[in-house]
């Protein structure tokens, strides 16, 4: 069966400092992969999806990228972190094949800028 | 493009009660509906999804939901709630045939769950 973790849990961090939030799949192989973000009070927002190694695509301007250097794991990244990054970070994956596949969710990192 | 409203930011309800979340979207091209729910500090888990075919789709845990496409609308019900009900619950869409399925949220509905 397949699997995604999310790592940190948490995390507290200041602002101008960096980020890095890790997400990795286990069980399957060449899957799509998402990295949303919920601000407080706020539904969910895509912020990178990936379909491939190396392949990030980015639906939202921000001081954040993606990267996919390995095939099930997708990393989020910030030189300088803003107050304004503060959020639950969701990393999820869905299969490629279809019309439509269902995406699973990890646990997510709740991020707090000081 | 597509966007997604969920008119109710709060819903409070006694246990046992029927409960309406409200979900309108709206979209230049055809879409896929769904509903995911949201346990505290926990991921989303998927409740229900309308594909195609009849509009009136069953989830898990009691859920169903009805696509109406003159309305633009897909409304999530339950008959009768219980206190595991109380989450945050989100509808989202996505445009059909789309390579990566990017998924686009309401901001979600608290639901409360009174005894």
């Amino acid at each position: 069966s397949q699997t995604i973790h999310q790592w940190p849990a948490t995390l507290v961090q200041p602002v101008g400092s960096p980020l890095s939030l890790e997400c990795t799949v286990e069980g399957t192989s060449n899957p799509n992969l998402y990295w949303y973000r919920q601000a407080a009070g706020r539904g969910l927002q895509l912020l990178f999806y990936s379909v491939g190694i190396g392949q990030i695509s980015s639906e939202v301007p921000q001081n954040l990228s993606a990267s996919r250097p390995q095939d099930r794991q997708f990393i989020l990244s910030s030189k300088k972190l803003l107050l304004s990054d503060s959020g639950f970070y969701l990393c999820a994956w869905s299969l490629t094949s279809g019309s439509w596949n269902e995406q699973f969710f990890g646990p997510g990192t709740r991020l707090t800028v000081l | 493009a597509q966007s997604v409203t969920q008119l109710d930011s709060q819903v409070p309800v006694f246990e046992e009660a029927p409960v309406e979340l409200r979900c309108n979207y709206s979209s230049s091209v055809s879409v896929y509906l769904f509903w995911y729910v949201q346990y505290p500090n926990q991921g989303l888990q998927l409740l229900l999804k309308y594909l195609s075919g009849s509009t009136l789709v069953k989830g898990i845990n009691g859920f169903e939901a009805e696509f109406n496409k003159s309305q633009t609308s897909f409304h999530l019900r339950k008959p009768s709630v219980h206190i595991s009900d109380t989450a945050e619950y989100f509808c989202a869409v996505s445009a059909q045939n789309q390579g990566a399925q990017k998924l686009v949220f309401g901001q979600g509905t608290r639901l409360t769950i009174n005894p």
